[in-house]
This record gives C-alpha cells, sequence and structure tokens, in this order.
C-alpha cells in the first residue's frame, strides 16, 4: 500500500463549478501536510499547508482528518488557469516528504 | 534570488555511462533532497541530506551517489546508466516552511 494515495482523475470540471480532492495517508505519525500544484513539465510549488482546524487561501479551502487520516482541498468557482496536477504531501516532523501520484485537473471552457 | 539550480535541463545517455547531476540553491538551506518523477508514480525521494558532509539514503537510492561538501550544492551522479533510469529528476531545498524545487532535469538513458 502506497504512504499517500490519491484518485489520479482526470477530474473534467466546467468553469466555476466546485470539485473536491481527497487524499489518504498511512503513516499515523505524519505531523505536516501540504497541497502542491505541478503544472505539465514543471516543478512542484507549494499551494497550501493543511492546518488540523482547516484553512482557506481565496478559492482554495484545505481540511484534516486526524481519525480517518485522509485530507482534502476544494477548489470553488473554477478558472482555466487551475488546470494542473494537484500533489497530496505528508511528512512525519522533520523527516523528508512524502508525495502522492497527483490528482490532474483539467477546466474546461 | 535564484532559488534552486539544476543542471542540464536535458541530457541522453547511453546505457553505462555515468554522469553528474549539479543541483545548487543561495537560500542557506541545510536540507536537500533528489527525486525522481515517473509517470503515475509520483515523487520517489532518491538520496537526501540534512546539512553539509551528511547524506542519507531514500525509497529508490540503488544507482545513485551523492556528496554534500557545501551547503550549496548537493551533486547527484549516476554510476552506470540504465533504461530505467529515464525520469525526470528534481532537486528541492527545504527551509522551516517550504521545500523549494529546481527546474527539473529530463534524462533519457538509451
Amino acid at each position: 500500500r502506497k504512504e499517500v494515495e490519491q484518485d489520479p482523475g482526470p477530474f473534467n470540471v466546467p468553469e466555476g463549478a466546485t470539485v473536491a480532492f481527497n487524499c489518504t495517508y498511512s503513516n499515523s505519525a505524519s505531523q505536516s501536510f501540504f497541497w502542491y500544484r505541478q503544472d505539465c513539465r514543471k516543478e512542484p510549488k507549494l499551494l497550501m499547508s493543511v492546518y488540523s482546524s482547516g484553512n482557506e487561501d481565496g478559492r482554495f479551502t484545505a481540511q484534516l482528518n486526524r481519525a480517518s487520516q485522509y485530507i482534502s482541498l476544494l477548489i470553488r468557482d473554477s478558472k482555466l488557469s487551475d488546470s494542473a496536477t494537484y500533489l497530496c504531501v505528508v511528512t512525519a516532523g522533520r523527516r523528508a516528504l512524502t508525495f502522492g501520484s497527483g490528482t490532474r485537473l483539467q477546466v474546461q471552457p | 534570488n535564484a532559488g534552486v539550480t539544476q543542471t542540464p535541463k536535458f541530457q541522453v545517455l547511453k546505457t553505462g555511462q555515468s554522469m553528474t547531476l549539479q543541483c545548487a540553491q543561495d537560500m542557506n538551506h541545510e536540507y536537500m533532497s533528489w527525486y525522481r518523477q515517473d509517470p503515475g508514480m509520483g515523487l520517489r525521494l532518491i538520496h537526501y541530506s540534512v546539512g553539509a558532509g551528511i547524506t542519507d539514503q531514500g525509497e529508490v537510492p540503488n544507482g545513485y551517489n551523492v556528496s554534500r561538501s557545501t551547503t550549496e550544492d548537493f551533486p547527484l551522479r549516476l554510476l552506470s546508466a540504465a533504461p530505467s533510469q529515464t525520469s525526470v529528476y528534481f532537486c528541492a531545498s527545504r527551509g522551516d516552511y517550504e521545500q523549494f524545487f529546481g527546474p527539473g532535469t529530463r534524462l533519457t538513458v538509451l
């Protein structure tokens, strides 16, 4: 079983739609959680951290459920520019980041 | 501020050749790492370093060597290239809050 699992998609949604991605992790000692965004043939870049209380950054909302060991990312009012692969990332303290395989989002006009 | 730089951007090798992928960062980060990314596999950790002179193996270290003689540089050496090492390689540098990636090296081994 992979340490971090994501639905690979693709999620094809129209502009303006709301879309949600989930990610599950197996290491109960995981302490820090992130969503990274990766555009085609580019390097991953931090989208947002995920806090226990949930957090929001504009159209993006991230939530963490420690009991069920999953994190989620909600994107409201999708834009064409949101088309990318979204990587779920977890780490236990100062250990290396563990990446999910990514969920591909395609926003269509 | 250059962040994390990698060279070369593209490389084609023949089976059995060796080469070094260069990585440098100017953020004075102690933690650096190398990943490879293959379709459907996500990013897999090859080697990492928590400071100059200290390196350790990640998930997929076989066929690769690293060294960390300075805080800034973290080169990755392919000892004897194999077709299975065809991949995109990312170097990363991690601060207190965020991990920054280099632009990647696309390596093809024939």
